[in-house]
């Protein structure tokens, strides 16, 4: 059964920053693209960031660009997404999520429970 | 980019009544679209990729279909199991842009 287990969320000033991890169970990390996806409290959901299955390509929607990267580390079969200058809109709680496929395959077909990130002083 | 637009937002209705949601897509994102399912609390669920194909595991009361900018998720008799929030999604573009979502609730 795929599994997808996201921690590391919680409370930091505007301007910290956060590191979140998913770790996979259930099926072999390297061979899938992986993503994150957000959704602020009470709102629509919203695609940050996914990689390729080696890592070796990235993408960000605007909104985190520069400020977010995505990486993985598939020895352990984790995701991470570190978030610095964190601003009050990022907050929400972050989902990852696994592509369909490999290569830059873009449908998430499993997702995690969620991890709440809440920027606030 | 891609802006997707889901109608109506709100739907209510009853236990076995036929439903459709409409999205629509600001370009042609071809047959790349993919509907979730949302419960509070809960993260979404894949129903339907490539606009028609029904995820495995999936109940065959759903459907989809559509192909270019305009697309349609029908439930053929409501569950009670179906009261939830429904997004589209397209993914033909980088961006993946997601619909705002909409909520069926019992009537």
């Amino acid at each position: 059964e795929v599994q997808l287990l996201e921690s590391g969320g919680g409370l930091v000033q505007p301007g910290g920053s956060l590191r979140l991890s998913c770790v996979g169970s259930g099926f072999t990390l390297s061979s899938y693209a992986m993503s994150w996806v957000r959704q602020a409290p009470g709102k629509g959901l919203e695609w940050v960031s996914a990689v390729s299955d080696s890592g070796g390509s990235t993408e960000y929607a605007d909104s985190v660009k520069g400020r977010f990267t995505i990486s993985r580390d598939n020895s352990k079969n984790t995701l991470f997404l570190q978030m610095n200058s964190l601003r009050a809109e990022d907050t929400a709680v972050y989902y990852c999520g696994k592509a369909d496929c490999g290569g830059d395959c873009r449908l998430i077909d499993y997702w995690g429970q969620g991890s709440l990130v809440t920027v606030s002083s | 980019d891609i802006q997707m637009t889901q109608s109506p937002s709100t739907l209510s209705a009853s236990v076995g009544d036929r439903v459709t949601i409409t999205c629509r897509a600001s370009q042609n994102v071809n047959s790349w679209l993919a509907w979730f399912q949302q419960k509070p609390g809960k993260a979404p669920n894949l129903l339907i990729h490539k606009a028609s194909t029904l995820q495995t595991g999936v109940p065959s009361r759903f459907s989809g279909s559509g192909s270019g900018t305009e697309f349609t998720l029908t439930i053929s008799s409501l569950q009670p199991d179906d009261f939830a929030t429904y997004y589209c999604q397209q993914y033909n573009t980088y961006s993946r842009t997601f619909g705002q979502g909409t909520k069926v609730e019992i009537k």
